[in-house]
This record gives structure tokens, C-alpha cells and sequence, in this order.
């Protein structure tokens, strides 16, 4: 079945920037997708189609693509980025989450 | 204001059956396709099951879940349901129903319920 690979964990200071790697071979021709998602509560949309992000979410937050790697960036951490991160995306059987990467903010 | 409130979690034992219900607020539920998606205890999301906007037309599960699990929708009511049968202990996690807003050829789950438990333990 498909996957996508994340890394475990990332780790930067505050004011840094964090990069969060996706890769997946039907990324070069589907759209990713990110979420954020905090202790207890339910998973909130950072970046869609690659690289836009929704309404309400801040600018320090940005998404690339780069063949069968996506990437979310974010710039100048702030303690409350700490979270953990999904990319999504999809194949011919649905749906599909990478594994999540866990942000920690120094 | 968007809601999205799963009920019907529990305790069931291995091999039991449980019927999750999601129920919709706030947005013209029956032009949104929903999905349900499920987290195991300290682990990341995994994706189970879709049902388009008229749910006659597409419905998908992931493999895990195939055969054993049942998408549907009453679009009246506002409601999204899971029916689970033949449940085992791989199957204990906290289950969210998830709103696919799809626009300019990209979909997302924009908005997500809090999620109810199900733990399948004797």
C-alpha cells in the first residue's frame, strides 16, 4: 500500500526554522497536504494544495514541493507551534497520512 | 459556526460491533463528502473509510477495515455513521468523522469532530 515517510522528530529553537520533510512517490502528481495537531484535540489544517494556507493560519507556516517531496516550513518558531505533524495525501485506494512528525520547541 | 460531534464510543469486547454517529451543524451537510479517520492510542492518523456528498455514488474504506466496517450518511438528519463489526484490539483508537471541502481540484478535511473513544478489550 502507499506511504508516506516522515520523519519522527524534529527539534529547533524558538525563532528558528523548522523544516518538515514528506516523501511519497505519487506526491510529483497528487496534492499534499498538512495538519497540526496538539495534545487532546482533534487535527487542524496548515497548508492544502502544497503550498497555500487557509484562512486563520499564520503566515510563518509554508509549504513546497519538489517532485515526490513535500516540505512545511516554519519560520520563526514560536513555543506554541510545538505539535505534531501530518502530511496527507492520496492514491487510487483514498486516503493516505504519513506517520507525523513530532515538533519540539527547544 | 461548523460542529461536527461523534458519539457512540466505548468499551466492546473482540469480535463485538459498535455504531459511531457523527452528527453535522452549521453548513449545508448534504453537499459535503465526510470521512472517518481514527488515531490508536500514541499513534498517528490513520485514515478508514469516505462516502461522498450522496452517498449512493462513492464510498472507499482503507484495507484494514474492509468488509468490517460500513459507511453512511442520512443527509436529512445531518448525521454521518460507522457501523464496526468483528472488532479487535487493532481497531481501539479515538475516531473522528472529518469534513472534505474540495475546491480548485484540491480536497481537504477542513473541519473535524472531537472524536469519540473506542476500546475493544475483554
Amino acid at each position: 500500500s502507499y506511504e508516506l515517510t516522515q520523519p519522527p522528530s524534529v527539534s529547533v529553537s524558538p525563532g528558528q526554522t523548522a523544516r518538515i520533510t514528506c516523501a511519497g512517490d505519487a506526491l510529483s502528481k497528487q496534492y499534499a497536504y498538512w495538519y497540526q495537531q496538539k495534545p487532546g484535540q482533534a487535527p487542524v489544517v496548515v497548508i492544502h494544495k502544497d503550498s497555500e494556507r487557509p484562512p486563520g493560519i499564520p503566515e510563518r507556516f509554508s509549504g513546497s514541493s519538489s517532485g515526490t517531496i513535500v516540505t512545511l516550513t516554519i519560520s520563526g518558531v514560536q513555543a506554541e507551534d510545538e505539535a505534531d505533524y501530518y502530511c496527507q495525501s492520496a492514491d487510487n485506494s483514498g486516503w493516505v497520512f504519513g506517520g507525523g512528525t513530532k515538533l519540539t520547541v527547544l | 459556526e461548523v460542529h461536527l460531534v461523534e458519539a457512540g464510543g466505548g468499551l466492546v469486547q473482540p469480535g463485538g460491533s459498535l455504531r459511531l454517529s457523527c452528527a453535522a451543524s452549521g453548513f449545508t451537510f448534504s453537499t459535503y463528502a465526510m470521512n472517518w479517520v481514527r488515531q490508536a492510542p500514541g499513534k498517528g492518523l490513520q485514515w478508514i473509510s469516505y462516502i461522498s456528498s450522496n452517498s449512493s455514488s462513492i464510498i472507499d474504506y482503507a484495507d484494514s477495515v474492509k468488509g468490517r466496517f460500513t459507511i453512511s450518511r442520512d443527509n436529512a438528519k445531518k448525521m454521518l455513521y460507522l457501523q464496526m463489526n468483528s472488532l479487535g484490539g487493532d481497531d481501539t483508537a479515538v475516531y473522528y468523522c472529518a469534513r472534505e471541502y474540495c475546491t480548485g481540484g484540491s480536497c481537504t478535511f477542513d473541519f473535524w469532530g472531537q472524536g469519540t473513544l473506542v476500546s475493544v478489550s475483554s
